[in-house]
């Protein structure tokens, strides 16, 4: 079956390390997302694609960028790791064919920056 | 702003009864709506959709009602039980980004 699916799970690094986490969909979906989820605040929007070298800023991407070489992947990297960026991070894809498409998530990646 | 969010952050009901869960959501342009599911170490799961030319949509023991004019939007769960505890996102889709932006979660507590 077709998966999207994220690596590391769970992670710790210390502050200022660079950190890339992994998202991997099989859908072929041309729209893929990464979120962050903080009590308090829900699910933010860090970055996101459209498609193949297509990358966008969300609602709080400083110190987090995206590359996106095929369709299939989006990796985060956490630049200079901050202890403000402890968090659950979600990936997510969808096909992009209109507005009503299901957005999948996969199943989070637990950061931790001491 | 754009912004979605919640009513109630806790919801609490006894297994068999009937869950309704609301959100309120203020971007007019919004022309789709999503409710999700997540269970605690999880990811949020797709439950049901409703785009802006409906009033209700019914999926298995789950409807979602949309009133555009007073921007609410309802997840109703008929017989609830244990295994529908969880936090439940609502989330709205549309208008220039089509950016998908979620309200901050209700936890939904069966009492069995």
């Amino acid at each position: 079956d077709a998966e999207i699916t994220q690596s590391p799970r769970h992670k710790i690094t210390e502050t200022g390390r660079q950190v890339t986490l992994a998202c991997h969909q099989t859908w072929n979906h041309n729209n893929m997302f990464w979120y962050r989820q903080d009590l308090g605040h829900g699910l933010r929007l860090i970055h996101y694609s459209y498609g193949v070298h297509d990358t966008n800023k969300g609602e709080v991407s400083d110190g987090y960028s995206v590359s996106r070489s095929n369709t299939e992947d989006l990796p985060l990297t956490l630049e200079s790791a901050a202890s403000s960026q402890t968090s659950v991070y979600f990936c997510a894809s969808r096909s992009g064919e209109g507005s009503g498409n299901t957005i999948y998530f996969g199943e989070g990646s637990w950061l931790t920056v001491v | 702003g754009e912004s979605v969010g919640l009513h109630l952050p806790t919801l609490s009901v006894q297994e068999g009864d009937n869950s309704i869960i609301n959100c309120a959501y203020s971007n007019s342009a919004s022309d789709y709506f999503i409710w999700y599911k997540q269970e605690s170490g999880k990811g949020p799961q797709f439950i049901i959709d409703i785009r802006s030319n409906m009033d209700k949509r019914q999926g298995q023991r789950v409807t979602v009602l949309l009133n555009k004019t007073v921007k609410h939007l309802s997840l109703q769960i008929a017989a609830t039980q244990p295994g529908d505890s969880a936090v439940y996102f609502c989330a709205e889709l549309g208008g220039a980004t089509n950016k998908l932006i979620f309200g901050t979660g209700t936890l939904l507590a069966v009492q069995p």
